[in-house]
């Protein structure tokens, strides 16, 4: 069954505009991950954060977490046409055994 | 440092006929997974190694088999191909653990016939 599951499924936004995506799981985890996916290539990890931390900053990238709600947002500031990607949560599975990944979120950045 | 790579990146098969994908890294990375990925579905995990010479089950194993006979090598073989095997498949790395992050290859498209 599926951990994380990310909304929207697609976004559409004009350069310079931030955009948010979140990111829902079921169970209680140890950490929360953030990868990128351009079209044709694979995933590029982003950001990491610990069930035990609730904000991280990288760059233009800005993550929380609220274990309370079980969920996370990204945040991506200042958007550039090259942060058109695919969009992706992924957390450790209710044994731990596996990372778990959600859908994704299809963003366009519009030029 | 190349990182992880996947041969061949794009292969065509018949049902029935089989082949084998060759992941490889060199970050000297413990653990190495292999997923595949639909439209609209994630990735899923097939199989994945915890070290050299050993490999479990993921969520989807059925009708691949595996295996790591060097730390750096991870190989993906479908002996029989069906259609339903028609995907995406992408290795991936860590270091540490397996909910660590993970460094993943470029893919490999596969079709089905």
């Amino acid at each position: 069954s599926q951990q994380g599951e990310e909304d929207p499924q697609a976004l559409s936004i004009q350069e310079g505009e931030n955009a948010t995506m979140n990111c829902s799981y079921k169970t209680s985890i140890n950490n929360l991950q953030w990868y990128r996916q351009n079209s044709g290539r694979g995933l590029v990890h982003l950001i990491l954060i610990r069930s035990n931390e609730r904000e991280k900053h990288s760059g233009r990238l800005r993550v929380t977490l609220d274990t309370s709600k079980k969920s996370s947002s990204l945040l991506i500031t200042a958007s550039r046409a090259a942060d058109t990607a695919s969009y992706f949560c992924a957390t450790d599975s209710e044994y731990g055994n596996k990372l778990v990944f959600g859908a994704g979120t299809i963003l366009r950045v519009k030029s | 440092n190349a990182g992880v790579t996947q041969t061949p990146k794009f292969r065509v098969l018949k049902t029935g006929q089989s082949m084998t994908l060759l992941c490889a890294q060199d970050m000297n990375h413990e653990y190495m997974y292999w997923y595949r990925q639909d439209p609209g579905m994630g990735l899923r995990l097939i199989h994945y190694s915890v070290g050299e010479g050993t490999t479990a089950k993921g969520e989807v194993p059925d009708g691949y088999n595996v295996s790591r006979l060097k730390k750096q090598n991870f190989l993906l073989g479908l002996e029989s191909a069906a259609p339903s095997q028609t995907s995406v498949y992408f290795c991936a790395s860590s270091w540490i653990s397996i909910t660590d992050t993970q460094y993943f290859g470029p893919g490999t498209r596969l079709t089905v016939l």
